[in-house]
């Protein structure tokens, strides 16, 4: 089946620092790639929706100056939260989908953050 | 985002029983439906999905989807220790997928 995994699986830094995520489709080409947030005990919240060799297209609410996604390859896409802060300490996710089944999604399995 | 809304339980069940996890969705556009398990700590892992009125089968689980009520059920039918988890009932109006809150699942031995 479809692989996707993330880098790191978790992560702590200190407030003010910049974090960045990795997300790779291991056996596929991912045209479209997915990243989540979820906080303790809610869903998961689409933060921004990515395809190769474009901008991101980020959800109401969120600062695409403070997410920075880059979808460079079919393979990798990057989140990099800049300037963190303890209150983006949550579980982010991505998800890829190679585009041949539009509905469906390959989920990483998440990188979870701690801001100090 | 999409209004996609579940019951956050905890949903309580007995080893053997079966049982009954609920979503509705609010944008009638929307085209595909599935139910994710997510275990504490872990990405959700993909069930099952519908396009179709109607039921669909796999094994114990079966998804029920009703377009005009805009509901999206999953039984799980024998529920077993290991099924105690968050389901997460998710929503395709277009290019992108939404999430309900999820709905608490405990299996008691």
């Amino acid at each position: 089946g479809a692989v996707v995994s993330q880098h790191p699986s978790w992560v702590i830094c200190k407030s003010g620092t910049s974090v960045k995520i990795e997300c790779r489709s291991l056996d596929f080409q991912a045209t479209t790639m997915f990243w989540y947030r979820q906080f303790p005990k809610q869903s998961l919240m689409l933060m921004a929706t990515s395809n190769e060799g474009s901008k991101a297209t980020y959800e109401q609410g969120v600062e695409k100056d403070k997410f920075l996604i880059n979808h460079a390859s079919l393979t990798l896409s990057t989140l990099t939260v800049t300037s963190a802060h303890p209150e983006d300490s949550s579980f982010y996710i991505c998800s890829a989908s190679s585009g041949l089944s539009i509905d469906e999604q390959f989920f990483g399995p998440g990188t979870r953050l701690t801001v100090l | 985002q999409k209004e996609v809304e579940q019951n956050s339980g905890p949903l309580s069940v007995p080893e053997g029983a079966i049982a009954s996890l609920n979503c509705t969705y609010s944008d009638r556009g929307s085209q595909s439906f599935f139910w994710y398990r997510q275990y504490s700590g872990k990405s959700p892992e993909l069930i099952m999905f519908i396009y179709s009125n109607g039921d669909k089968e796999d094994g114990r689980f079966t998804a029920q989807l009703n377009k005009a009520s805009q509901y999206v059920s999953l039984l799980i039918r024998d529920s077993q220790p290991s099924d105690s988890a968050t389901y997460l009932c998710a929503v395709n109006p277009g290019n992108q997928f939404y999430f309900g809150t999820g709905t608490s699942l405990t299996v008691i031995p």
